[in-house]
């Protein structure tokens, strides 16, 4: 049972590029969630989803788009990134949104 | 959005000590997490209490809600306590907005 995983760890883009990352759970949680961690700050809510094939906007999704095709997997792409976008990136999932979330590692990105 | 503080924002505790934080928020919730970042970056969730009292082991916490407050209590702090714990609510108990505080960041001295 590996939780929640996160693809990659770490990440340097150049300004515009864009990329995928990659949020898995092997729990059969029904809630996953994408936030960002700017240093110094608590953590800010992205994107998420209730179920397979839903998404919605968080409290900063500008920049960013998400899928969720399957249950277990939950995708975060920036499309052009900007050095904005640099910062810690944790995925986690729930039973549902009142129960405690678990917390994937981690994703480290910068944007040059 | 919904306003959290923590106080304080650094704490140095010799081991064995016991410490108090505190997170107030600026609206009702019905959903109130405690979590511990280790120094790896980690996420941890250590208590889901949007009212009332828990505890596990060296650590519990306390919701009043009607006071608009959590308190985490940490006794007889070990080296691995180290960290910054964050406080998150959300209004509602079905609600995916959650809002961080900015953590106290705890450090454990042997």
């Amino acid at each position: 049972n590996a939780g929640v995983t996160q693809t990659p760890k770490f990440r340097v883009l150049k300004t515009g590029q864009s990329m995928t990352l990659l949020c898995a759970q092997d729990m059969n949680h029904e809630y996953m969630y994408w936030y960002r961690q700017d240093p110094g700050m608590g953590l800010r809510l992205i994107h998420y989803s209730v179920g397979e094939g839903t998404t919605a906007k968080g409290e900063v999704p500008d920049g960013y788009n998400v899928s969720r095709l399957k249950k277990q997997n939950f995708l975060l792409g920036l499309e052009s990134a900007a050095p904005s976008q640099t910062s810690v990136y944790f995925c986690a999932s729930s039973i549902w949104s009142g129960t405690g979330k678990y917390f994937g590692p981690g994703t480290r990105l910068t944007v040059l | 959005g919904i306003q959290v503080e923590q106080s304080p924002p650094d704490l140095i505790l010799q081991e064995g000590a016991n410490s108090t934080l505190r997170c107030n928020f600026s609206d009702s919730v019905n959903n109130l997490q405690w979590f511990h970042q280790n120094p790896w970056g980690q996420l941890i969730n250590l208590f889901y209490i949007p009212s009332g009292t828990k505890q596990n082991g060296r650590l519990s916490a306390t919701t009043v809600a009607t006071e608009r407050y959590s308190l985490l209590y940490i006794s007889s702090s070990q080296t691995t306590d180290s960290g910054v714990y964050f406080c998150a609510v959300a209004r509602s108990n079905t609600g995916n907005q959650f809002y961080f505080g900015t953590g106290t960041s705890l450090t454990v001295i042997p």
